[in-house]
């Protein structure tokens, strides 16, 4: 079955790195477009990043482009986020999703990880 | 960019109650990208319907979904214990851009 699997997070202080892992397994990885969405405690949900199957293309929301990466190694089925000069407003929950769509799109989010929270704090 | 509303924010019901939670979005979308997820405390999100209407396998047909314009319902026919969550919709675009509603909360009266 289809199982993704997060890891990485933990308490970091303001301005530090931190570098998220999603490990899948019980599909074909490298076929699918991947996504990161957050949420924050008590809060909604906020997409991310998303990076296309074979890596030729990513995609930010504006809160984080030009802190965080995606990327993927399709050899691990394994998916990363490096995120840098955090901010406290980056503290949330993170998951990584599965997109389900065309080549370079995703109509949505049919199987998601169990989250990995960071917390930005001094 | 697209902005998701959606109403109410909080409900609460009785098992049996018929549900139903309307999601709008800020200008006309296609109905293809409009879909709905189910999150209980502590659990990730869980597809329940995509494309509007189209349930996702496995998920019980209690639960539907309908466009009419910018709107977007989810109806729950018949509540069950199992159902107290809280609902997002989400919307997908070309550019690309994916945008969650603020939730709806469905609570035990």
């Amino acid at each position: 079955q289809v199982q993704l699997v997060e890891s990485g997070g933990g308490v970091v202080q303001p301005g530090r790195s931190l570098r998220l892992s999603c490990a899948a397994s019980g599909f074909s990885f490298s076929s699918y477009g991947m996504h990161w969405v957050r949420q924050t405690p008590g809060k909604g949900l906020e997409w991310v990043a998303v990076i296309w199957y074979d890596g030729s293309k990513k995609y930010y929301a504006d809160s984080v482009k030009g802190r965080f990466t995606i990327s993927r190694d399709n050899s691990k089925n394994t998916l990363y986020l490096e995120m840098t000069s955090l901010r406290a407003d980056d503290t949330a929950a993170y998951y990584c999703a599965r997109g389900v769509g065309s080549a370079y799109s995703t109509y949505y989010f049919d199987y998601w990880g169990q989250g990995t929270l960071v917390t930005v704090s001094s | 960019d697209i902005q998701m509303t959606q109403s109410p924010s909080s409900l609460s019901a009785s098992v049996g109650d018929r549900v139903t939670i309307t999601c709008r979005a800020s200008q006309s979308i296609s109905s293809n990208y409009l879909n709905w997820y189910q999150q209980k405390p502590g659990n990730a999100p869980k597809l329940l319907i995509y494309a509007a209407s189209t349930l996702q396998s496995g998920v019980p047909s209690r639960f539907s979904g309908s466009a009419s314009g910018t709107d977007f319902t989810l109806t729950i026919s018949s509540l069950q214990p199992e159902d107290f969550a809280t609902y997002y919709c989400q919307h997908s675009d070309s550019t690309p851009l994916f945008t969650f509603g603020p939730g709806t909360k469905v609570d035990i009266k």
